[in-house]
């Protein structure tokens, strides 16, 4: 039972240069999110897919995209990373979307120079 | 807009000592408040999760208390060990799981 994977864990892009992050969990979950988390600030979420086949902007989409692959599978895809996109980002799954609690992947760590 | 604010920002303790960090919010409406911990270079990994009604909430040696009028919480930490070194953080639910407001965590150092 390895809960949340995220790959890679760590990434170098160049300015334009287009990555996808995966995300996948094994707790039968139906909610899965991806989130930023930037020095001095609390974690934003980006997206968030409330179950299989739906998906629907958090805070900061800008930049980003996501596909709901399956009921494990959550990608985030950058199409043109910009220096403002270096972060590290978590991806995170729960039961559901109201008041249960949530469990984080590792993280990648993101530098687009 | 919804706040979380923490205090202190950072913090040292030696091992075996007791601390408390402080959790301020202005989050409307309120669902619950949790407590995360975060080791350096991993995930969030949830430690409480307190409801309105709730005052007082222990996981080991992690005890939080919550004060919903004045709209603050705080976590505790009983005889501090070397892996207590972590950021934790504070995190206020608006009422589903897209609706989480998160504080930029204090980060403790325990020293042998």
């Amino acid at each position: 039972n390895a809960g949340v994977t995220q790959t890679p864990k760590f990434q170098v892009l160049k300015t334009g240069q287009s990555m996808t992050l995966q995300c996948a969990q094994d707790m039968n979950h139906n909610s899965m999110y991806w989130y930023r988390q930037d020095p001095g600030m609390g974690l934003r979420l980006i997206y968030y897919s409330a179950s299989e086949g739906t998906t629907d902007k958090g805070e900061v989409p800008n930049g980003y995209n996501v596909s709901r692959l399956n009921k494990r599978e959550f990608s985030l895809r950058l199409e043109s990373a910009a220096p403002s996109q270096t972060s590290v980002y978590f991806c995170a799954s729960s039961a559901g979307l109201a008041g249960v609690e949530q469990y984080f992947g590792p993280g990648t760590r993101l530098t687009v120079t | 807009k919804n706040q979380v604010e923490q205090s202190p920002q950072s913090l040292i303790i030696l091992e075996g000592k007791n601390c408390t960090l402080q959790c301020n919010y202005t989050v409307s409406p309120f669902s619950n408040l949790r407590w995360y911990k975060q080791d350096t270079g991993r995930g969030p990994v949830s430690l409480t999760i307190m409801t309105f009604s709730e005052n007082t909430k222990s996981n080991g040696r992690y005890t939080a208390t919550l004060d919903a009028d004045t709209k603050q919480s705080s976590l505790h930490i009983t005889a501090s060990q070397l892996s207590d070194s972590a950021s934790y953080i504070c995190v206020v639910s608006s009422g589903s799981a897209r609706q989480l407001t998160f504080g930029s965590g204090t980060q403790l150092t325990v020293l042998p």
